[in-house]
């Protein structure tokens, strides 16, 4: 059961374009909405993340949108550079107290072209 | 320097040969968790622990067994390896709370012929 599907799985965008990964959940009860970003041979590392009661949070060319309603978010990048080319995962995070819940996107493979 | 750290980077075996991979941290984190990456499929946690002698499943925990004895380490054992267990392997680590950010190992790879 997939709770948070990630779109689209590979992007090529010019360099100074922006690029646009989307991610839907279906688990209401998750209350922290993270985005990674992994360099190949690396493990991934936190990007930039959003809590639920914002719609949106923007951290230099990276921006989280978030939709409550729609149960969906998205990151954007503008001004996209070669460094940027990675793979992208986004993510769903809760804490009860005696669990803790962390589903990840499948990833997104993005290609910046010089 | 915060880190997570796994070995081996790279792992080359046959089926059926018992092996572990290790993973340790060094910002006392009470939550660990290890994680599959496989082309198309994203992060698939095998499982997780809450803290010392907690652990449960994740999604894809068949073939897999940890243990988490002391809270810095939490290594993932391979009773008897197949090759459907082919993979990229990696070890995160946090604290408790939602808006913990993971801190992941640099990965294992593991190649099971």
């Amino acid at each position: 059961q997939q709770q948070v599907k990630q779109s689209p799985q590979s992007l090529i965008v010019q360099k100074g374009g922006i690029s646009i990964i989307n991610c839907a959940y279906e688990n209401t009860a998750f209350d922290y909405f993270p985005w990674y970003q992994q360099f190949p041979g690396k493990g991934p590392a936190l990007l930039i993340a959003i809590r639920p009661d914002v719609s949106e949070k923007k951290e230099g060319r990276f921006t989280i949108s978030f939709n409550k309603s729609a149960k969906q978010f998205s990151l954007h990048i503008m001004d996209s550079q070669p460094g940027d080319s990675a793979t992208y995962f986004c993510a769903a995070t809760s804490f009860s107290g005696s669990a803790r819940q962390l589903t990840f996107g499948s990833g997104t493979q993005l290609t910046v072209l010089p | 320097e915060a880190q997570v750290t796994q070995n081996p980077r790279y792992l080359i075996t046959v089926t059926g040969k018992k092996l572990t991979v290790t993973c340790s941290q060094n910002m006392n984190h009470e939550y660990m968790s290890w994680y599959r990456q496989d082309p198309g499929l994203g992060l698939r946690q095998i499982y997780y622990s809450m803290n010392v002698e907690v652990t449960d499943k994740g999604d894809v925990p068949e073939g897999y067994k940890v243990s988490r004895k002391e809270k810095r380490n939490f290594p993932l054992i391979l009773e008897s390896p197949s090759p459907n267990q082919t993979s990229l392997y990696f070890c995160a680590s946090s604290w408790l709370q939602s808006n913990s950010p993971l801190h992941f190992g640099n990965g294992t790879r593991l190649t099971v012929t």
